[in-house]
């Protein structure tokens, strides 16, 4: 079946590590995104990338990092100079090219966060 | 900067009954894109309906119908005949041509029985 995968469901961290949450998907889309959701609020765009070895942040990107190796993955990295990092993580990802709009986000089922 | 409004934190519905979920957003662009997006308890964000500003007629999936208001740029949710795997965070969401989403705060629905 398509669709985007997200690993582990839940994770636990201690303060100061570093910890790398999985987004993969196989819809063969270009544009793949972060979004950071907090309770009772909606998603806030953490960063995004629109083809491989390329990305931008978004609006709060100060304390995570993404890499863009290959098409289908594009993971991100919770670092310790994240300061409030527990919340719940969505990867999406869509179908556009760089000479068109981007298209509907499909959404992954999320990582819950929680620094102890 | 784009901004998206859900004026309605929280509602009910009786099973079976039509409710109206609303959703406001401020742009000064013409073209763009407007979602409705629903996340249930197990948190998978759903796409429930997509409307293009450029396209006068109002989308329609099944038992989900928008009223886009262009010019008032409103853009409701109407859910008839609700069941109870409606109830769900639904999420209004604005998107420019080659921007990023921007996404209201959410509006929690419950069906009730």
């Amino acid at each position: 079946d398509g669709g985007i995968t997200q690993s582990p469901k839940y994770l636990f961290r201690k303060e100061g590590q570093n910890v790398t949450l999985s987004c993969e998907q196989n819809l063969n889309h270009d544009a793949m995104y972060w979004y950071r959701q907090d309770p009772g609020q909606g998603l806030r765009l953490i960063y995004y990338s629109q083809i491989v070895n390329d990305f931008q942040k978004g609006d709060i990107a100060e304390g995570y990092s993404v890499s863009r190796e290959k098409k289908e993955s594009f993971p991100l990295t919770v670092t310790s100079a994240q300061k409030n990092p527990t919340a719940f993580y969505l990867c999406a990802s869509s179908e556009t090219t760089l000479s068109t709009s981007t298209d509907t986000q499909y959404f992954g089922p999320g990582t819950r966060l929680t620094v102890l | 900067a784009q901004t998206v409004t859900q004026s309605q934190p929280e509602m009910s519905v009786q099973e079976a009954e039509t409710v109206t979920l609303s959703c406001t957003y401020d742009t000064s662009e013409n073209n763009y894109y407007l979602f409705w997006y629903k996340q249930p308890p197990s948190r998978q964000m759903i796409l429930v309906i997509r409307q293009e500003a450029y396209k006068q007629q109002n989308a329609t999936e099944n038992r989900f119908s928008v009223n886009f208001q262009k010019a008032a740029k409103s853009f409701s949710l109407k859910i008839s005949d609700s069941q109870l795997g409606d109830t769900a965070m639904y999420f209004c969401a604005f998107m420019n041509y080659g921007q990023n989403f921007v996404f209201g705060p959410g509006t929690r629905l419950s069906v009730l029985p």
